[in-house]
């Protein structure tokens, strides 16, 4: 199925430092949702977002709603072991659809 | 409280068997879905019900058959299946259709042999 564009597809950062990881897509989307998924777990959803521009942060993470309404980033400040997993974004798009489509995901592994 | 339940955590089952999937959400969510995900892979939409009535099958082969008793249930009912379908099977819930935020349950992780 449609799948948007997720950047980094891995990244391995030392603990402490700060993660950016982005998603973009061709379509205007409406909606912006930012979960994190542990192996074997459902996605746990991080931060939504629903309006261009918008800034939403939940403890150390920053997730944006781009102005272009075409792409979304996800900001983690000091990275901690526990950030390991696998983050994925997810939009919805203005044409009306009922499916949300996810990103590709990007591994983050933290080195202690 | 934002909890989407699923049983049995873990599922193995040949292909001549017949199982089910269960999912309960007690937030009063109107739209109710499965999706199936295989390893390093996003989830797959199979199946939307809104409503408790089926809004969207995403061609999704007639050996898996999604039922929902009530607006807090959704079952999904396995029978035949393909090595091919073991993954990890999610059920998400959201107050509505058209954008509004997804919680997704723990889900299933089903093994054919």
């Amino acid at each position: 199925g449609q799948q948007l564009n997720q950047s980094p597809q891995s990244m391995f950062i030392q603990e402490g430092e700060d993660v950016s990881m982005n998603c973009t897509s061709s379509s205007i989307f409406n909606t912006w949702l930012w979960y994190k998924q542990d192996p074997g777990e459902g996605p746990v959803l991080l931060i939504a977002l629903y309006k261009a521009g918008e800034l939403t942060s939940n403890g150390r993470l920053t997730a944006q709603f781009g102005i272009t309404r075409k792409d979304s980033f996800l900001n983690i400040s000091a990275s901690i072991p526990s950030d390991v997993g696998i983050y994925f974004c997810a939009g919805h798009s203005t044409s009306g659809t009922y499916k949300y489509i996810f990103g590709t995901g990007t591994r983050l592994k933290v080195l202690a | 409280d934002t909890e989407v339940t699923q049983t049995p955590k873990h599922l193995v089952m040949g292909m001549t068997n017949k199982k089910s999937l269960k999912c309960e959400q007690h937030m009063g969510h109107r739209a109710m879905y499965w999706y199936k995900q295989k390893a390093k892979k996003p989830p797959e939409l199979m199946f939307v019900y809104s409503y408790e009535k089926l809004s969207i099958n995403e061609s999704v082969p007639s050996r898996f058959s999604p039922e929902c008793p009530n607006s807090s249930l959704l079952n999904l009912h396995l029978h035949a299946l393909q090595p091919e379908d073991s993954a990890l099977y999610l059920c998400a819930s959201s107050q509505g259709l058209l954008g509004d935020t997804q919680y997704f349950g723990p889900g299933t992780r089903l093994t054919v042999l």
